[in-house]
């Protein structure tokens, strides 16, 4: 079965860096593209990032552009995502998911990790 | 980006209950309509894409419906197990978006 577990979460101050990854297993990691969304604390679902099957076409949302990298290992099956200059609001839980559709991307998600928590607060 | 709008923000509902959701884009999206279910503390689960067709595995009891602008997710008889908070998504444009959710509670 879809398994993807998010690590790399935990609390920064103002203005550093975090890395977060996603482990998948359970499909054909490399034939789908996979997305970050996250979702702040009682709040809403807020889309973050896509990457393409082959890491070749990457596309951020607008809330978070420029201070994001989005990448994927296919050779080990795991979905990265760089965060810096990290802001109070983007205190969150970032989800990894994926794509429905094997190819490009559709932009829907069947399947999503468990979440990963960043905390930023000073 | 298009906005998406859900009502209402929350209802309440006992089973069995027929119960409607209603979601909004600001621009015309096709059919290009996802539908998901959060329950507190957990990932989202999708339950409807393309507007009308059911995900693998999700009770027959979810249907959506609509094109264009507007845009319903029905659920037939309310089980205990529905009780959860429903997201509407459009996939037609980057950056792709969601509505706001609509809680519904026993």
């Amino acid at each position: 079965q879809v398994q993807l577990v998010e690590s790399g979460g935990g609390v920064v101050q103002p203005g550093q860096s975090l890395r977060l990854s996603c482990a998948a297993s359970g499909f054909s990691f490399s034939n789908y593209g996979m997305h970050w969304v996250r979702q702040a604390p009682d709040k809403g679902l807020e889309w973050v990032a896509v990457i393409s099957y082959d890491g070749s076409i990457k596309y951020y949302g607008d809330s978070m552009e420029g201070r994001l990298t989005i990448s994927r290992d296919n050779s080990k099956n795991t979905l990265n995502l760089q965060m810096n200059s990290l802001r109070a609001e983007d205190t969150a839980v970032y989800y990894c998911a994926k794509d429905q559709a094997s190819g490009l991307y559709r932009g829907l998600f069947d399947y999503w990790g468990q979440g990963s928590l960043v905390v930023v607060s000073s | 980006d298009i906005q998406m709008t859900q009502s209402p923000t929350s209802l309440s509902a006992s089973v069995g209950d027929r119960v409607t959701i209603s979601c909004r884009a600001s621009q015309n999206i096709n059919t290009y309509l996802n539908w998901y279910q959060q329950k507190p503390g957990k990932a989202p689960k999708l339950l409807i894409y393309g507007a009308s067709s059911l995900q693998t595995g999700v009770p027959s009891r979810f249907r959506g419906s609509g094109s264009g602008t507007d845009f319903t997710l029905t659920i037939t008889s309310l089980q205990p197990d529905d009780f959860a908070t429903y997201y509407c998504q459009e996939n037609y444009r980057r950056p792709l978006t969601f509505g706001p959710g609509t809680i519904v509670d026993i």
